[in-house]
């Protein structure tokens, strides 16, 4: 039973566009996070966002940004899209803050940029 | 930081075989260690996980064992069926890090 909800499923986008990916969970879960995962399927934890408190990966480039109005919806929003951020989203959450708790994860956004 | 290595990329069983996976870890500081599977075309799920405070735990046809010492962790899957195929992930955390650091996945391929 999906608990963790996100939009669109694919989209396609030429390269310099803003893009925008919802994320919603259901499970009244803290903290919620997004995950980027490449064509080689490696997973790389981009986001963690509870209670308000933002967590960024270092690693991950400016024009990534989290947008939260409550905390059952993480949405991401990519401001100028680059061809090496085609890849598959995915938005998870769980009870607990910080990698030491199950974490549910929604069906991806996958991303192609031309 | 924390780097958790998956040893198998590739991994091909018979139906009624047993399967293993092994990942390691290098940060001594880990002590949860989750697994999940991702089905083809499908998102990540969990199926089981164990905390370094013991050092096996079964549930059904799946048991995960950890060896602090050698900072390594396996899933043990028995009586395998044609649906456990899928890319199994390992992953680990230390006590106060923000994040789960996840291997690079096996695909599990379980044959008629």
């Amino acid at each position: 039973e999906t608990a963790v909800f996100q939009t669109p499923n694919y989209h396609v986008t030429q390269v310099g566009n803003e893009v925008s990916f919802n994320c919603k969970q259901t499970l009244g879960h803290d903290t919620m996070y997004w995950y980027k995962q490449d064509s080689k399927k490696l997973l790389k934890i981009m986001f963690s966002y509870n209670n308000k408190q933002l967590i960024v990966n270092e690693t991950v480039p400016r024009r990534f940004s989290p947008q939260s109005s409550d905390k059952a919806h993480l949405n991401l929003r990519i401001k100028s899209v680059e061809p090496e951020d085609s890849a598959v989203y995915l938005c998870a959450s769980s009870w607990d803050w910080g990698g030491q708790d199950t974490q549910y994860f929604g069906p991806g956004t996958r991303l192609l940029v031309l | 930081g924390e780097k958790v290595e998956q040893h198998e990329s590739t991994l091909s069983v018979r139906e009624g075989d047993s399967a293993v996976i092994n990942c390691t870890y290098t940060d001594t500081a880990s002590s949860y260690f989750p697994w999940y599977k991702q089905e083809a075309g499908k998102s990540l799920h969990f199926v089981i996980d164990i905390r370094s405070n013991v050092d096996r735990k079964q549930s059904q046809r799946l048991t995960v064992l950890l060896d602090k010492k050698a900072k390594r962790f396996s899933l043990h899957i028995t009586a395998t069926q044609p649906e456990d195929s899928a890319i199994y992930f390992c992953a680990a955390s230390a006590s106060g890090s923000w994040q789960l650091i996840f291997g690079s996945g096996t695909q599990l391929t379980v044959m008629p």
